[in-house]
């Protein structure tokens, strides 16, 4: 069981270009999310998905989209990285009856 | 809005018992958690309590709720070297996508 991954682990990206990170979990939940970590702040969330097929804005959606075309995998896309997206970016998954959020080691993302 | 404040650092001498605060806003919430992070990995979730409870104990770890003043806390006993992380208080709300609102995160630091 390898609970909830993310691929890749660091990358460095110029300014406009685009990028997809990947998180899969292997614990047949129905809800996933994405988060962005900042220094000195909680985590905050992108966009969230409460089945297959399914995707709705969290808190800081601007720049970001997603896509649930399997019921283990969440992607989120960075169309065209600014700056500002430099941050370290953490998937979650959760039982829709549990009361658990289970998290991946973190993707760290710098965009110059 | 909802909000949920901690201080942002914390140093403890080994052995000695640490006290990591918490303060939100939104008194609506089902669930409050305790989560820990250590350097380059994602969140791992330590104890939660259940709004209606004032106090949950598991081992070590000690979770007291005043739900009047909107408090939580986290009381680590015997603290360790280990247990230098960093640690976000959390908050969920139950129905629809069960959101969490995060801290900013207390980090601690334990000394000899």
């Amino acid at each position: 069981n390898a609970g909830v991954t993310q691929t890749p682990k660091f990358r460095v990206l110029k300014t406009g270009q685009s990028m997809t990170l990947l998180c899969a979990q292997d614990m047949n939940h129905e809800y996933m999310y994405w988060y962005r970590q900042d220094p000195g702040m909680g985590l905050r969330l992108i966009h969230y998905s409460v089945g297959e097929g399914t995707t709705a804005k969290g808190e800081v959606p601007d720049g970001y989209n997603v896509s649930r075309l399997k019921k283990q995998n969440f992607l989120l896309g960075l169309e065209s990285a600014a700056p500002s997206q430099t941050s370290v970016y953490f998937c979650a998954s959760r039982q829709a009856t549990g009361n658990e959020q289970f998290f991946g080691p973190g993707t760290r993302l710098t965009v110059l | 809005g909802e909000d949920v404040e901690q201080s942002l650092f914390l140093s403890v001498r080994e052995g000695d018992s640490s006290v990591i605060n918490c303060t939100y806003t939104d008194s609506s919430s089902t669930y409050l958690y305790w989560y820990k992070q250590e350097p380059g990995a994602g969140l791992q979730l330590l104890t939660y309590i259940f709004s209606n409870m004032d106090m949950k104990q598991d081992q070590r770890l000690t979770v007291l709720l005043n739900k009047k003043d909107k408090h939580l806390s986290l009381r680590i006993a015997d603290t360790q070297t280990g247990d230098s992380a960093i640690y976000f208080c959390a908050v969920g709300f139950s129905g629809g996508y069960n959101k969490l609102i995060f801290g900013a995160g207390t980090r601690l630091a334990v000394h000899p």
